[in-house]
């Protein structure tokens, strides 16, 4: 099956500064690419997909960027303000997973220092 | 609309014992999966369905039933509770496989 790893596991920055995180997956068919934003305590909510046809998606201080050839896809956050801090997950969907089998990464901690 | 409602919020079973845990969404999605998340750690996928009637297993479905008798309904039930089974539990809906999945507020489930 699809394996999604995630780094680094935690990311301390300083607020107005950039944070990655980066994510590898190994299912060369995967056509699918969320990231979740999680708050201390509350559910993952989307904050960015991509897919496999795409290189790279922005939404104002949020980009992704996908390389299919390495198989990895990143999270870049720009000008970092403290309610950023939270876990974030990537997540890959391989093309043989039937229906909505998302395979999770295991999370990155960002905390933004004021 | 309401989205996606997991009901309870809260649970504490002793070992040996049975539940099921509801979920229930109203945006008329096929997909719908149930995650269990540890400390510290990312979404295991438990079971998942693509469709009324159809329903798969995750990466960690021993111990765990599901059924899908509804586009609405997911309900997960734990057989015979284990401590290790110690978890809050997420189930997540959505139009299809590559469409953004939108989660529940989660159960947090502890059993003693």
């Amino acid at each position: 099956g699809e394996n999604v790893e995630q780094h680094p596991s935690t990311l301390s920055v300083q607020e107005g500064d950039s944070a990655v995180i980066k994510c590898t997956y190994s299912d060369s068919a995967s056509n699918y690419f969320p990231w979740y934003k999680q708050e201390l305590g509350k559910r993952p909510q989307l904050i960015i997909d991509i897919r496999s046809n795409v290189g790279e998606k922005k939404d104002q201080r949020i980009a992704v960027t996908l390389n299919k050839t390495a198989k990895h896809f990143s999270l870049h956050i720009t000008e970092t303000q403290p309610e950023d801090s939270a876990v974030y997950f990537c997540a890959a969907r391989g093309l043989k997973a039937a229906g909505n089998k998302l395979t999770f990464g295991g999370g990155t901690r960002v905390l933004v220092k004021p | 609309n309401a989205g996606v409602t997991q009901t309870p919020k809260f649970q504490v079973l002793k070992t040996g014992q049975s539940m099921t845990l509801q979920c229930a969404q109203d945006m008329n999605h096929e997909y719908m999966s149930w995650y269990r998340q540890d400390p510290g750690m990312g979404l295991r996928l438990i079971h998942y369905s693509v469709g009324a009637g159809i329903t798969d297993q995750g990466e960690v479905p021993n111990g765990y039933n599901v059924s899908r008798s509804t586009t609405e309904d997911f309900p997960l039930r734990l057989l015979s509770a284990a401590p290790s089974q110690t978890s809050v539990y997420f189930c997540a809906s959505s139009y299809g496989g590559d469409q953004p999945q939108h989660f529940g507020d989660g159960t947090r489930l502890s059993i003693l």
